[in-house]
């Protein structure tokens, strides 16, 4: 069964710095992953997908993720971090081998930026 | 994001009423999801339907009881709840095919607390 671990329930960065939202995932076959964003009393909003084409994925707000792989992760980055990129991030996966329709979501991590 | 609606977004019910969640997807998606979101705790999947049949339930307590009449709307029936069912309640949209990646789409959700 897969599995996705998020390190770091809460990050904090200063207006302009790099943003680095860590994940690693679990799975018996090459998953597809997913990175969602949900702002305070809303929904989930999705970020950006990788479906086993380019290992860099880029996606909305300037956020980008890269595949590896051989480390089995899937980190969350943007270059320089905006007062409005605080929320929280998940890192989701799905099961490509039993073909189970459901995401299994990482625990979450919580983005403030400072001024 | 209006893709998928939720009615009503803020709920307050005793433990002895009986209430139901709506929700809608106009995405034209085959698949739908109820989430449950608690503090501090990684989303929850309650239930998937899948064209309408339901294909997932994860143990979650009959006072829960789903109802899928038609591949756009979803309904989460609730009666005699606890105070621990006090959380925020999510739905979601997929489309399922051969060839989607399984991304999912959320609805803004329905703030429930139990009193």
């Amino acid at each position: 069964a897969q599995s996705v671990t998020q390190l770091g329930s809460h990050v904090s960065v200063s207006e302009g710095a790099l943003v680095l939202l860590r994940c690693n995932y679990s799975s018996s076959v090459p998953p597809y992953l997913f990175w969602y964003v949900q702002y305070p009393n809303q929904g989930l909003q999705l970020l950006l997908k990788y479906t086993s084409a380019a290992t860099l994925v880029k996606g909305i707000n300037g956020f980008e993720a890269e595949f590896k792989k051989s480390e089995t992760s899937f980190h969350l980055t943007k270059p320089s971090a905006h007062m409005s990129d605080a929320a929280e991030y998940f890192c989701a996966v799905s099961d490509m081998d039993t073909g189970r329709r459901a995401l299994t979501f990482g625990s979450g991590t919580r983005l403030q930026v400072q001024p | 994001e209006t893709g998928v609606t939720q009615t009503p977004r803020h709920l307050v019910m005793g433990m002895t009423n009986k209430k139901s969640l709506k929700c809608e997807q106009h995405l034209g998606h085959n698949a739908m999801y109820w989430y449950k979101q608690s503090a501090k705790k990684p989303l929850e999947l309650m239930f998937v339907y899948n064209f309408k049949e339901q294909t997932e339930n994860n143990s979650v307590p009959s006072r829960f009881s789903p109802e899928c009449p038609n591949s756009s709307h979803l309904f989460l029936h609730l009666h005699t709840l606890q105070p621990e069912d006090s959380a925020l309640y999510l739905c979601a949209s997929s489309q399922e095919t051969g060839l989607n990646s399984y991304e999912q789409y959320f609805g803004p959700g329905t703030r429930l607390t139990v009193t």
